[in-house]
């Protein structure tokens, strides 16, 4: 069936660099991308959101990329911190009313100091 | 706002016996909430959605009569799991949602079956 994936497992960054994490998606008649992230042993937070109609959508020290043409979504971390360390999913809403999210593999941030 | 609990956060039980997991939408009522499972280092799974006053409908793969989902409020979802076998060993989160369709997740309850 068709699925959100990610492109890397494992993401190892310095503290107060920029994190980038990637995601793709399958299904192009999706339109809502949701990314979490989950700390050990707790449910998935929200972090940001982003509809099909836009490109780019900015939080705090948050960004959110969506490139439909290949269908890739990209999560972008400013002045990434400890506190960020934590696994990262993507998820994707299915149209259709289902209300059904499909979450991507899952990628681990670790923070270095 | 928007805050869902889960009780136990932790259980452990023996093989063969039954388990019992609450999903509650503390300050707002949910006509849907969603069961996930998630296994050690792998992404959340769908197993079901849970709809007050009607039946679950479970996706494909997993066992209903397994896994029974009672939604009898608008606050309130069980998940328990029959005659758990150390399989069932997981992580279950639920989610509820909101009337802006936004799901909020519950802090899940980690089984392990002996």
């Amino acid at each position: 069936g068709e699925s959100v994936g990610l492109h890397l497992p494992t993401l190892s960054v310095q503290e107060g660099d920029n994190s980038i994490i990637n995601c793709a998606y399958s299904n192009s008649a999706s339109d809502y991308f949701i990314w979490y992230k989950q700390e050990s042993g707790k449910g998935p937070q929200f972090i940001i959101d982003i509809r099909s109609n836009m490109d780019k959508r900015q939080g705090q020290r948050v960004t959110v990329l969506l490139n439909k043409t290949v269908k890739h979504l990209s999560l972008q971390i400013a002045a990434t911190q400890p506190g960020d360390s934590a696994v990262y999913f993507c998820a994707e809403l299915l149209s259709g009313g289902y209300n059904k999210l499909i979450f991507g593999a899952g990628t681990r941030l670790a923070v270095h100091p | 706002g928007a805050v869902v609990s889960q009780h136990p956060s932790w259980v452990i039980c023996k093989s063969g016996t039954s388990v019992k997991i609450e999903c509650r939408s503390l300050d707002f009522q949910a006509t849907t909430m969603f069961w996930y499972r998630q296994f050690p280092k792998q992404s959340l799974m769908l197993m079901a959605t849970s709809n007050e006053g009607s039946k679950a409908t479970y996706e494909q793969g997993v066992e209903k009569d397994k896994f029974l989902i009672n939604h009898a409020s608008l606050t309130l979802s069980t998940l328990t799991v029959t005659s758990a076998h150390p399989e069932d060993s997981s992580f279950y989160i639920c989610s509820a949602m909101g009337r802006s369709g936004e799901q909020f997740f519950g802090p899940g309850t980690r089984l392990t079956v002996l």
